[in-house]
């Protein structure tokens, strides 16, 4: 099956620093990765989709300075908190799209990467 | 406006008994139906999805989801809940974009 991965899997950081989250698909090729965040006990939030070699389409109310996204190639997207403070501390999940195979309507997602700014 | 409503923040059921998590919708096209496990500090495991067709549809681990049109409902079953159930619970929906909408979870516990 498709499978995602995300790297770090977690990553601790002192406030001011920038961080950066990798997201790749390993057996297929996605033009379209999403990037979520979840605060404890909630559900995901969807910050942005990401368009291999355009800008990122961000939600409404997310900062897209605060938070790049460079999607340079088919199977790597990249997530750079910038001026990490403690506020951006939380679990973030990416997803992304197989339109080659037949579940072309499904997202397959990554097992999260967890931030915690000091 | 698009969005999902799963009713039960928590759940809790002794294990070998019946599981039901329910999940309403609302879009105004056909939807695209999920339901996804989450582990505590692991990422989204997909139990089954509906996209057309049957609307019983089996997944892993002995899961089934029955699509109801006319509630807009897309509840979550299972006949014999075991230990290793326990975990959040997320009901979402495919909506134009290819975005997915996800429900708020419900936390399923399971008592010896």
């Amino acid at each position: 099956g498709a499978v995602v991965s995300q790297h770090p899997s977690r990553v601790i950081c002192k406030s001011g620093t920038s961080v950066k989250i990798e997201c790749r698909s390993l057996d297929f090729q996605a033009t379209t990765m999403f990037w979520y965040r979840q605060f404890p006990k909630k559900s995901l939030m969807l910050m942005a989709t990401s368009n291999e070699g355009s800008k990122a389409t961000y939600e409404q109310g997310v900062e897209k300075d605060k938070f790049l996204i460079n999607h340079a190639s088919l199977t790597l997207s990249t997530l750079t908190v910038t001026s990490a403070h403690p506020e951006d501390s939380s679990f973030y999940i990416c997803s992304a799209r197989d339109l080659a195979g037949a579940s072309y309507n499904e997202q397959f997602f990554g097992p999260g990467t967890r931030l915690t700014v000091l | 406006a698009q969005s999902v409503t799963q009713p039960d923040i928590h759940i809790t059921v002794s294990e070998g008994a019946s599981l039901e998590l329910r999940c309403n919708y609302s879009y105004g096209a056909t939807p695209y139906l999920f339901w996804y496990v989450q582990s505590p500090g692991q990422g989204l495991q997909l139990l089954l999805k509906y996209f057309s067709g049957d609307t019983l549809v089996q997944g892993i681990k002995g899961f089934e989801a029955e699509f109801k049109r006319s509630q807009s409902s897309f509840n979550l079953r299972k006949p014999s809940v075991h230990w290793s159930d326990a975990a959040e619970y997320f009901c979402a929906v495919g909506v134009g974009g290819f975005k997915t909408i996800f429900g708020a979870g419900t936390r399923l516990f399971v008592k010896a």
